[in-house]
């Protein structure tokens, strides 16, 4: 079947205006994680989705970024009034639980000018 | 605070070589260690996942050993070749009973295995 997708490829924007980022995990895969790369730096944690629990934010750098799940369908990340740290490379994955293996989409890059 | 290393950042080969891969990580209690590979521009492609009761896990002419007790694991790759080339990550998922899965990445080492 088809793997996780994400969407658009490249976004750039500039610095102040809202970003959205789009993450299609695989069908009946009820974990979806994101994370981010920047530049030069390991892969971040940002946020996790366990079916209809709530999600664990723990990893959201600012109360800029925030994410939506409908149940175990695409997630959308937010990241509000943009700032050029927040340039990245944003990935997004999903396996069939927690703790289980995860499988990546080939990612956002993202550059806030 | 698990922190995941790996050394070295940057390895260059010449074609036909075995080669080892480090990481390391600082706290034991992980529920499991996943080996990736990124290629530029791409997402990661999980390469292999050890479960923290296993030993050894092996695919094709990969082969990932874990050693909880000293904090390190190894990708042990047999007779690389050009195609090998690219960034290899290891990662873990924590065994707290808060724990989410998620990963905790090392910075990656970037492989070059020359013709």
């Amino acid at each position: 079947g088809a793997g996780v997708s994400q969407s658009p490829s490249n976004k750039v924007t500039e610095k102040g205006k809202d970003v959205e980022l789009r993450c299609d995990p695989i069908s009946g895969h009820t974990a979806l994680y994101w994370y981010r790369q920047r530049l030069g730096q390991g892969l971040e944690f940002l946020i996790y989705f366990q079916g209809n629990s709530a999600p664990d934010k723990s990893g959201l750098p600012s109360d800029r970024f925030s994410a939506e799940r409908t149940g175990e369908s695409v997630s959308t990340l937010t990241i509000q009034r943009t700032q050029q740290e927040d340039s990245a490379v944003y990935l997004c994955a999903s396996s069939f639980d927690r703790r289980v293996e995860q499988f990546f989409g080939p990612g956002t890059r993202l550059t806030v000018l | 605070k698990q922190e995941v290393t790996q050394i070295p950042a940057a390895l260059s080969v010449p074609e036909g070589e075995n080669l080892v891969l480090n990481c390391s990580f600082t706290d034991s209690a992980i529920y499991n260690l996943q080996w990736f590979r990124q290629d530029p521009g791409k997402g990661l492609t999980s390469l292999l996942l050890i479960q923290s009761s296993q030993r050894e896990q092996t695919s094709g002419r990969l082969n990932a050993s874990l050693d909880k007790s000293s904090g390190r694991s190894t990708l042990y790759i047999a007779a690389s070749q050009p195609g090998d080339s690219a960034t290899y990550l290891c990662a873990a998922t924590m065994n707290y009973g808060g724990s989410q899965g998620n990963l905790i990445f090392g910075k990656g080492t970037k492989l070059s295995v020359k013709p």
